[in-house]
């Protein structure tokens, strides 16, 4: 079935370090997106990307799409505290009327 | 953030006791959405909705049921609930579907005891 591997689930940094969460398909994807969970917090959207190879940047946080679009990551540069929480990619599958699969998460901390 | 509210917030119920949670939005958005989220499982889908009275199943919707009467109004209702549906259920609304940015609401934290 359609399914969204996102790794590591857990990721541990010193504040200043980078990060990097990856997520993967068996199938092309029509679409990813990414959103962002803070702690006790609900699900606030981060990008989509749509184009095969497909790179945008929002500040400190870098969003790649794979050329055969069955990939992407998320790398933040140099964390920060205010980085903390559980970052989730999610797979559309099926074009504009499809399924939307969320991948598992990863939970990143910042240590001071 | 978006005009989303979900109430109640939180709900403590008995098994076999029928529930429901209301999803309010005043966005106007076409599409609503319910998950529920598990650790370990990250955000599935319940049901969703495509417009007033037209309403699809999730990946995990046995044991739901879903109404929408108002473009503003997406209840989800566990008919006789039980210590598996224990979760913390997120509504989401969004403009054109699935291929367009979600907003979800505040959550609902709800225990089957």
């Amino acid at each position: 079935g359609q399914q969204v591997m996102q790794i590591p689930q857990y990721q541990h940094v010193q504040e200043g370090e980078d990060f990097t969460t990856y997520c993967n398909s068996s199938t092309t994807l029509s679409n990813i997106q990414w959103y962002k969970q803070r702690p006790g917090g609900h699900p606030v959207f981060l990008i989509q990307l749509v184009k095969s190879g497909e790179v945008k940047k929002q500040k400190r946080l870098t969003f790649q799409f794979g050329e055969a679009k069955k990939n992407s990551s998320l790398h933040i540069t140099a964390t920060q505290t205010t980085d903390v929480g559980t970052y989730f990619c999610a797979g559309l599958y099926g074009g504009s009327q499809g399924n939307l699969i969320f991948g598992k998460g990863t939970k990143l901390s910042v240590k001071p | 953030d978006a005009g989303i509210t979900q109430s109640p917030r939180h709900k403590v119920t008995e098994t076999g006791t029928p529930v429901t949670l209301r999803c309010h939005q005043t966005e106007n958005h076409r599409y609503m959405y319910w998950y529920r989220q598990d650790p370990g499982h990250g955000l599935r889908l319940i049901h969703y909705s495509y417009g007033v009275k037209d309403t699809d199943k999730g990946e995990v919707s046995d044991g739901y049921s879903v109404s929408r009467s108002k473009t503003e109004d997406f209840l989800l209702t566990l008919e006789s609930a039980t210590s598996s549906q224990t979760s913390v259920y997120f509504c989401a609304i969004s403009a054109a579907g699935p291929n367009t940015e979600a907003f979800f609401g505040q959550g609902t934290r709800l225990t089957v005891v």
